[in-house]
């Protein structure tokens, strides 16, 4: 079946630790690629996007995320991750399906930053 | 201040009840979303609207239905078919270009639904 896999659903990280968030998408074709964050207690906020052109995506806070075509990957990175950035976040991909878009999110991975 | 009210926040019914979820939004926004958030599935998607007085199903749609009479409001109901209704509902919009493509989606604080 055609999906969006996260694959960790739980990562604890200590401060100043590196981190990378897998994302791995099963559609062929022409697709937009999202992740998108959810903050304890907050809405479900854009990270960053990609639509086109270069392949490594920066967004905001510091994150980025990098597309490859040939893996069927979008991974989200940040160097050096902070207590703040404990929240949810998930990889979303748009595509046209019978003449609409649709957007179709993965299961999420929750990320814990201990000080 | 322009976005997305979902009400009510928390909503409780009996089984075999229909309930109806509101979703309103200031963005003058074509497109509207429901999604449904299990713990561990993620979001996924249940109906979607382009345009007024179109909606599409989307990967979950049995058991719910929805009506876009007006641009500005896309309300859920949840039926007694359902069969898993428990869970939290996330309202969405973007502009008119679709779900993402080139208008990243803007969410509504969420209802928390429970049937008993």
């Amino acid at each position: 079946a055609q999906s969006v896999s996260q694959h960790n659903h739980h990562v604890i990280l200590s401060e100043a630790a590196s981190l990378e968030l897998g994302c791995n998408y099963s559609y062929g074709g022409t697709v937009n690629l999202f992740w998108y964050v959810q903050y304890p207690g907050q809405h479900l906020q854009l990270l960053l996007k990609y639509f086109s052109g270069d392949p490594l995506v920066k967004g905001i806070k510091g994150f980025e995320a990098e597309f490859i075509k040939s893996k069927f990957s979008f991974n989200l990175r940040k160097p050096s991750v902070q207590w703040s950035d404990t929240a949810e976040y998930f990889c979303a991909v748009s595509r046209v399906s019978g003449g609409y878009n649709k957007l179709i999110f993965g299961a999420g991975t929750r990320l814990a930053v201990h000080p | 201040d322009g976005g997305i009210t979902q009400s009510p926040k928390y909503l409780f019914r009996k089984e075999g009840q229909n309930v109806t979820l509101s979703c309103e939004q200031n963005l003058n926004h074509d497109a509207m979303y429901w999604y449904r958030q299990d713990p561990g599935q993620g979001l996924r998607l249940i109906y979607y609207s382009q345009i007024v007085n179109d909606f599409q199903k989307g990967d979950i749609a049995e058991g719910y239905s929805v009506s876009r009479e007006k641009k500005e409001s896309f309300p859920l109901t949840v039926t007694s078919a359902q069969k898993n209704p428990t869970a939290f509902y996330l309202c969405a919009s973007s502009s008119s270009a679709g779900a993402g493509y080139n208008s990243p989606l803007h969410f509504g604080n969420g209802t928390r639904l429970t049937v008993t």
